[in-house]
């Protein structure tokens, strides 16, 4: 069975430091690769996704992730974070065979930036 | 632009009684998801709709779980009788078609506490 591992559950960060998380995913065939992000009191929204080409993705607010197929890793990262990256993260699968649109989500990791 | 609307956004409830969640997508939007977050874990689905058809719902317990989707437009979940172990945020999605090609948005799910 698919599923996603996120090993970082709780990161706290210092403004300006550097993010990296990590998303690690068990499925050997091609996927679509997803980051959501869930700020306090707001609903989850697509942060970036990686579909083909380009293993390097560009998302919002100096968000990056890269796709290494060999490591079946997909990690997020933000050379330096601020105060308002504090949210929850979560990576997410979506196999293409059989195409439905099903994703497939890590358990998420609670970024805490002090100022 | 409107986006996913959820009711009630929270539910406490005695185990062994029923529960109805509401969900109303994006207008438009032919595909709608409904995910079970428990605490410390990722959103797992447990249904999606294409129109009013059933695409898939292989994780949903089925002795005490049903969903609707009538009119092709909103969405009834409902639980009956809740145990113990429902107790999760319940999150709805919804997206243009039932395929990784489009993002799914979210709305702000439903807490669901069971004593």
């Amino acid at each position: 069975a698919q599923s996603v591992s996120q090993h970082n559950h709780h990161v706290i960060l210092s403004e300006a430091a550097s993010l990296e998380l990590g998303c690690n995913y068990s499925y050997g065939g091609t996927v679509n690769l997803f980051w959501y992000v869930q700020y306090p009191g707001q609903h989850l929204q697509l942060l970036l996704k990686y579909f083909s080409g380009d293993p390097l993705v560009k998302g919002i607010k100096g968000f990056e992730a890269e796709f290494i197929k060999s490591k079946f890793s997909f990690n997020l990262r933000k050379p330096s974070v601020q105060w308002s990256d504090t949210a929850e993260y979560v990576c997410a699968v979506n196999a293409l065979s059989g195409n439905t649109g099903k994703l497939i989500f890590g358990q998420g990791t609670t970024l805490q930036v002090k100022p | 632009e409107a986006g996913v609307a959820q009711s009630p956004r929270y539910k406490i409830i005695e185990k062994r009684q029923s529960v109805a969640f509401w969900c109303n997508p994006i207008s438009g939007h032919a595909t709608l998801y409904w995910y079970q977050q428990i605490l410390g874990q990722g959103p797992k689905l447990l249904i999606q709709f294409q129109n009013n058809g059933v695409v898939d719902d292989s994780q949903l317990p089925k002795d005490r779980f049903s969903a609707e989707r009538l009119k092709g437009v909103d969405s009834t979940l409902k639980i009956q009788p809740a145990k113990l172990e429902d107790s999760a945020v319940y999150l709805c999605a919804s997206s243009l078609e039932a395929s990784y090609s489009y993002e799914q948005y979210f709305g702000p799910g439903t807490r669901l506490t069971v004593t």
